[in-house]
């Protein structure tokens, strides 16, 4: 079963506006992480944000935030005044359990274009 | 600091070969972990490691071995390729930290399996 869903293959954002990449997650572990990866053209994978499940604010990274609600399993991440250079593809993924350190589980990815 | 280091950035092998990935990071971290992209998709996780003399298997271990004889490197050795296996490969390691945790990534390298 699909343990991180991005139901958003594809999104276009004008420059300076905010953009909200959704994210659902299932896992029965009451200790977990979520992190955001952003994968431009040029291929390297690049940590934006991290959130721990015992985290009690919402994470936030300059521009990032992520909007975490454990109630309804969902990460989503929020980009604010968006820039050219955001244009790429965006991973959530999760890492599931206390034994679980450096394996994480990824969604499919949002490709992200950002016009002018 | 370097960060994670892969080596070859290219490799184009024919069917049957044999082959090492090389992954080395100098952060002294205890997680490392492979990765396989292919296109269009996530990650998924091929081989992990939580220390050194200790590995275990991701999600799509069939065709890979790995060993971690140091802190530092963690290769990924094909057996036999096979068309399959044409895909990014990535490698990474991580900490558990008292800030949270993170994992940190290669640059990748581009395997073709002809």
């Amino acid at each position: 079963a699909q343990k991180i869903t991005q139901t958003q293959p594809g999104m276009f954002v004008q420059e300076k506006e905010a953009v909200t990449l959704d994210c659902t997650y299932d896992t029965s572990d009451q200790s977990y992480g979520l992190f955001w990866y952003k994968q431009p053209s040029s291929g390297e994978m690049i940590f934006l944000i991290y959130q721990g499940s015992y985290d009690e604010q919402n994470a936030t990274e300059g521009r990032y935030s992520l909007n975490f609600q454990k109630a309804r399993k969902s990460a989503n991440l929020v980009i604010s005044a968006s820039q050219l250079g955001d244009s790429a593809m965006y991973f959530c993924a999760m890492r599931e359990g206390d034994d679980s350190w450096g394996k994480l589980q990824f969604g499919a990815g949002t490709q992200v274009v950002v016009t002018p | 600091n370097a960060g994670v280091t892969q080596t070859p950035k290219f490799q184009v092998l024919k069917t049957g070969q044999s082959m090492t990935l090389q992954c080395a990071q100098d952060m002294n971290h205890e997680y490392m972990s492979w990765y396989r992209q292919d296109p269009g998709m996530g990650l998924r996780l091929i081989h992990y490691s939580v220390g050194a003399g200790i590995t275990d298997q991701g999600e799509v271990p069939n065709g890979y071995n790995v060993s971690r004889s140091t802190t530092e490197d963690f290769p990924l050795r094909l057996l036999s390729a096979a068309p399959s296996q044409t895909s990014v490969y990535f490698c990474a390691s991580s900490y558990n930290g008292r800030g949270g945790e993170t994992q940190y990534f290669g640059p990748g390298t581009r395997l073709l399996v002809l």
